[in-house]
């Protein structure tokens, strides 16, 4: 399968801290993109970087990608409640025409 | 632009019977997916157009699945017969990789429920 893989599944936090999500893949990718999901609503894209990228920043989120590891991380610094939903990376693998994988997704619960 | 539209937004139906779900991508996109979303499985590609094309259908789970693109505008997914295991949450999303983004833009998705 060539499916992301994000961990942990579930991250509850405190409102003000910062949560790390990480997402492992398999084969080589043209880019990989993160995506929030809230309760009962479609996915909307977060931020996108590219295999030749090793970070990539807006505004409170800070994207890393280790194409060695085929591995992504997406943090989120000072969380708030708002900022509760699941989050999803999806890959771009190469020759994909731009079909995207998701993985399962991780829940971020962010305590007031 | 209001983004992709899907209707309806919830159908209960019986099993046996017909479901048609309905989306409208955004103008001038020219990518469309329909994905399928259940606790058990996470969010699945059914298929995929490219101006109007079907160009991957491999992930659709069976002949009781079709998809029909007649226009840029206008594209459906139908189930017949419906099965409760087909309840699930069905998305449509549209994308314009010609622009250089690739990004996909998400419908509300359609809450499907077969009793």
């Amino acid at each position: 399968s060539q499916q992301g893989e994000e961990d942990p599944q579930a991250l509850s936090i405190q409102e003000g801290e910062n949560a790390t999500m990480n997402c492992s893949y398999k084969t080589s990718i043209n880019n990989l993109q993160w995506y929030r999901q809230n309760s009962g609503r479609g996915l909307v894209h977060l931020i996108l970087i590219r295999s030749n990228e090793r970070e990539k920043h807006s505004g409170r989120l800070r994207v890393t990608l280790d194409t060695s590891k085929k591995s992504s991380s997406l943090l989120i610094t000072a969380s708030r409640a708002a900022d509760t939903a699941s989050y999803f990376c999806a890959t771009d693998y190469t020759g994909a025409n731009s079909k995207l994988t998701f993985g399962k997704g991780i829940t971020l619960s962010v305590r007031p | 632009d209001a983004g992709v539209i899907q209707s309806p937004r919830h159908e209960v139906t019986e099993m046996g019977q017909e479901v048609t779900l309905r989306c409208k991508p955004i103008s001038g996109h020219d990518y469309l997916f329909w994905y399928r979303q259940t606790m058990m499985r996470g969010l699945e590609l059914l298929i995929y157009f490219n101006n109007n094309v079907p160009i991957d259908d491999s992930g659709m789970p069976e002949d009781r699945f079709s998809a029909k693109m007649p226009n840029a505008s206008f594209s459906t997914l139908k189930i017949q017969p419906s099965e409760p295991r087909d309840s699930a949450v069905y998305f449509c999303a549209s994308s314009d990789p010609l622009g250089q983004t690739y990004e996909q833009y998400f419908g509300p998705g359609t809450r499907l429920t077969v009793t």
